[in-house]
């Protein structure tokens, strides 16, 4: 079974500058994630996605991040501008399902390396 | 809010020794679960182990078992017989039930395996 797959897996960009992520998650999984990792601390997540809509984008900063995901599928998280405090591991995830599933695991990509300069 | 604290920032452990994680957690809810993630340096955050709250007994997975203190909010991880392999972060994470599957993470524990 193909994991979740992301790319790329690293990007150098300067300040004020656009970037985007990609992420594919496991085949027919419903619920998908985007995690912060700021080096030196645990994941924080971004964003979570049931199929196409939106379940929590609380700590998602809207003024510059933004996140789609068109058909359910593939997913994109962009910054524009991006800002030095960006700098982070962007980590994607996918579960089957959200919710009360009990035994529901998030498997995670290996993440997107973003360097602010 | 919940918060999970792992106070170990770093640990050492020799190889085929035992070595113990300790994390603990604040929460109001009485249901939730528990995870221990691996994050080598390729990234990739792997599952290590689960616990369900409402679950007396510790889970256990190969070489690796928790110590799960309910009233203590407490929830370690012991990891025996250790492997070179085994070097990585280790990461603490809570998940309430009745939430949309949102992971709270801890800072992380840096297990270095010495041979």
């Amino acid at each position: 079974e193909a994991g979740v797959a992301q790319s790329p897996r690293y990007k150098i960009i300067e300040k004020r500058q656009s970037v985007a992520f990609w992420c594919n998650p496991i085949s027919g999984h419903a619920t998908l994630y985007w995690y912060q990792q700021i080096l030196g601390q645990g994941p924080k997540l971004l964003i979570q996605f049931q199929n196409n809509g939106v379940v929590d984008d609380s700590q998602l900063p809207k003024d510059r991040f933004s996140a789609e995901r068109l058909k359910g599928v593939d997913s994109t998280l962009k910054i524009q501008p991006a800002k030095l405090e960006d700098s982070a591991v962007y980590l994607c995830a996918s579960s089957l399902v959200g919710g009360r599933l009990r035994g529901n695991i998030q498997y995670f990509g290996a993440g997107t390396r973003l360097s602010v300069l | 809010a919940q918060t999970v604290t792992q106070s170990q920032p770093e640990m050492s452990v020799q190889e085929a020794e035992t070595v113990t994680l300790s994390c603990t957690y604040d929460t109001s809810e009485s249901d939730y679960y528990l995870f221990w993630y691996k994050q080598p340096p390729s990234r990739q955050m792997i599952l290590v182990i689960r616990q369900e709250a409402y679950k007396q007994q510790n889970a256990t997975e190969n070489r690796f078992s928790v110590n799960f203190q309910k009233a203590a909010k407490s929830f370690s991880l012991k990891i025996s017989d250790s492997q070179l392999g085994d070097a990585a972060m280790y990461f603490c994470a809570y998940r309430r039930v009745d939430a949309g599957n949102m992971l709270t993470f801890g800072g992380g524990t840096r297990l270095m395996v010495k041979p």
